[in-house]
């Protein structure tokens, strides 16, 4: 069973830092594409980043490019979000997935159960 | 710009069906799209993956009474035999070469 755990999430002031991990088990992580999607409080989902299963393709929505890092370790199975220089309008709930393909940004197969982001000062 | 259209709201009895929809914009008649399914309070959970010609791939331990079909630039999502369990909202989210992933606005389900 594929089994997705975010954590890294919490309260943070605008401008500074956070670092977001995703734990993956229950299937070959470094086969498969893998992405931070987020939802903000009351609204939809937002596709954030995604990273090929190699990690040698990159994408950023572009409300974080610039500001966000995505990074994967495919030796300890998890997958990462640097979050610089945030706003309150990145408060949110960050969901990690697993992609249904390995090298470009596909279909969602799989998801986490969310880590909440609250930038407040 | 692939963008994805869906109604904001439907509603349908217990036990009934109901068919949601999710349009593509266009010149995006021909991209697959997935369903996911979000309970109140709770992660998204993936549904399917419906492609042009209606095919589709449910999840694992996804229920018989949820189904896919396409027509042209729309992709719907029946669910038939409603239970109270459906009540949720229902996102489409598809992908092109080059193109980062993309949301539908959801769909608010509700079972009356």
């Amino acid at each position: 069973e594929v089994q997705l755990v975010e954590s890294g999430g919490g309260l943070v002031q605008p401008g500074r830092s956070l670092r977001l991990s995703c734990a993956a088990s229950g299937f070959t992580f470094d086969d498969y594409a893998m992405h931070w999607v987020r939802q903000a409080p009351g609204k939809g989902l937002e596709w954030v980043s995604g990273v090929s299963w190699r990690g040698g393709r990159i994408d950023y929505a572009d409300s974080v490019k610039g500001r966000f890092t995505i990074s994967r370790d495919n030796a300890k199975n998890s997958l990462y979000l640097q979050m610089n220089s945030l706003r309150a309008e990145d408060t949110a709930l960050y969901y990690c997935a697993k992609d249904m393909g390995a090298t470009a940004a596909e279909c969602i197969d799989s998801w986490g159960q969310g880590t909440l982001v609250i930038v407040s000062s | 710009q692939l963008v994805l259209t869906q109604s904001p709201s439907a509603s349908a009895s217990l036990g009934a069906s109901v068919k949601l929809t999710c349009t593509l914009s266009s010149g995006h008649s021909s991209y697959a799209i997935a369903w996911h399914q979000q309970q109140p309070e709770k992660g998204p959970r993936y549904l399917m993956k419906l492609n042009s010609d209606g095919s589709h791939t449910k999840g694992d331990g996804i229920p018989d009474r949820f189904s896919g079909s396409s027509s042209g630039a729309e992709r719907y999502l029946t669910i038939s035999g409603l239970q109270s369990e459906d009540e949720a909202d229902y996102y489409c989210q598809t992908w092109g070469t080059g193109i980062p992933l993309v949301f539908g606005g959801g769909t608010k389900l509700t079972v009356l």
